[in-house]
């Protein structure tokens, strides 16, 4: 039980383009979703919260215009990368909790921007 | 400020060498503590989450235990395929459960 999906698991853009990223939780509900962002060798970095329903939390630093989050579902959050550029090339990974306390986690995208 | 902080930042063992990971908390109030296992290229695994002090959970040949102040990921015997980087987060009680991730301990076991 509790399984995250990606999709995505990677993708390789033009500098100018958007990408969407979808993470589903396939077998449980999620009124929160999370998405991170981790670089080689560290640490998951929040990137925001994402709410069935509302607006989504971006942690500081984040742009909220460049990383468009949609949670449109209780299923269902999407992450837009708007106008990418290389330096947005990274692995961004989702997260969902049933009941707000242990968080899954999807299997992870990889963009790569050119 | 309330932080984790993962020891070692690496570690080296060899096949059946036995070892523990560490996974030390300041944060005031703790609701839960996780452990999660992360693949080169893959989103981090659930592994336990423990509760209070004095909790233990096993797993294979992995064993966590939690005091007031700190965790221990315990690694009996390890194999090859124990190799992974191994990530604590902290869950604060009474406010927002955005976990507090560690930096991780990179494990690697030598056949």
């Amino acid at each position: 039980g509790a399984v995250v999906s990606q999709h995505p698991s990677w993708v390789i853009c033009k500098s100018g383009t958007s990408v969407k990223i979808e993470c589903r939780s396939l077998d449980f509900q999620a009124t929160t979703m999370f998405w991170y962002r981790q670089f080689p060798k560290q640490s998951l970095m929040l990137m925001a919260t994402s709410n069935e329903g509302s607006k989504a939390t971006y942690e500081q630093g984040v742009e909220k215009d460049k990383f468009l989050i949609n949670h449109a579902s209780l299923t269902l959050s999407t992450l837009t990368v708007t106008s990418a550029h290389p330096e947005d090339s990274s692995f961004y990974i989702c997260s969902a909790s049933p009941q707000g306390e242990t968080q899954y986690f999807g299997p992870g995208t990889r963009l790569l921007v050119l | 400020e309330d932080q984790v902080t993962q020891s070692p930042e690496a570690l080296r063992l060899q096949e059946g060498e036995s070892s523990s990971l560490n996974c030390s908390y300041t944060v005031s109030g703790l609701r839960g503590l996780f452990w999660y296992r992360q693949d080169p290229g893959k989103g981090p695994e659930f592994l336990f989450t423990l509760y209070s002090a004095g909790e233990e959970k096993e797993k294979e040949r992995l064993k966590a235990t939690l005091t007031k102040k700190e965790s221990f990921l315990h690694i009996t015997a390890p194999k090859p395929e124990d190799s992974a980087t191994y990530l604590c987060a902290v869950q604060l009680s009474g406010g927002s459960y955005i976990p507090t991730f560690g930096r991780g301990t990179s494990l690697i076991v030598h056949p």
